[in-house]
């Protein structure tokens, strides 16, 4: 059974600081990885994809893939309030037409 | 990123009576769409996978018969929750997928059933 495992938190950072929150997957035959951020009480909305080993940077986020280690994370620089969220990681075999698996989340909780 | 929408985003219904939710790709088309169904403070559940003139391929445990999922168009997925019971309470949420990678999320439906 494929597993996407992430620490549920929550994750306190200061305002400003980083926020790095991590993701580890069962599935060798995993390829394509993502973070999404869920507000309380609403659906998820993308945040970026990442497909290949190292980092990908959109904004102040920061992917990071290690396939050998089978471990995702997701960086945010200069953390907001408005960053406070539910963040999910999400794994799909190979590329085209499978499902995603969905970790249960990391709650992660900016201080002003 | 590509917009999903859903309607309706509130329903509150008997005991008893059906409830069809439908999810929308407004700039795309969508040959799968999926359905997934959250409870307060869990993780999404995957309960079926929606494909465009086709049958719905369904997640174990999940009753195809309670849960009638239609994909008539590439713009159109519905979900009818037939003879709706409390315990089917839940925050109902869609997604479409892009290029056959990325999946974008409807606003969600919350059902309540009385």
């Amino acid at each position: 059974q494929k597993e996407v495992e992430q620490n549920s938190g929550p994750l306190s950072v200061p305002e400003g600081a980083i926020a790095s929150l991590n993701c580890t997957y069962s599935d060798r035959g995993s390829q394509s990885f993502f973070w999404y951020r869920q507000y309380s009480g609403k659906s998820p909305e993308l945040i970026m994809f990442i497909y290949s080993n190292g980092d990908k940077e959109d904004g102040r986020f920061t992917a990071q893939l290690n396939k050998a280690s089978q471990y995702v994370s997701l960086l945010i620089r200069d953390s907001q309030p408005s960053d406070s969220a539910t963040y999910l990681c999400a794994v799909k075999e190979g590329r085209g037409y499978s499902t995603l698996t969905f970790g249960k989340g990391t709650m992660l909780l900016v201080s002003p | 990123g590509a917009v999903v929408s859903q309607h309706p985003s509130w329903v509150i219904c008997k005991s008893g009576t059906s409830v069809k939710i439908e999810c929308r790709s407004l700039d795309f088309q969508a040959t799968t769409m999926f359905w997934y169904r959250q409870f307060p403070k869990q993780s999404l559940m995957l309960m079926a996978t929606s494909n465009e003139g086709s049958k719905a391929t369904y997640e174990q445990g999940v009753e195809k018969d309670k849960f009638l999922i239609n994909h008539a168009s590439l713009t159109l997925s519905t979900l009818t929750v037939t003879s709706a019971h409390p315990e089917d309470s839940s925050f109902y949420i869609c997604s479409a997928r892009i290029d056959g990678e990325t999946q974008y999320f409807g606003p969600g439906t919350r059902l309540l059933v009385l």
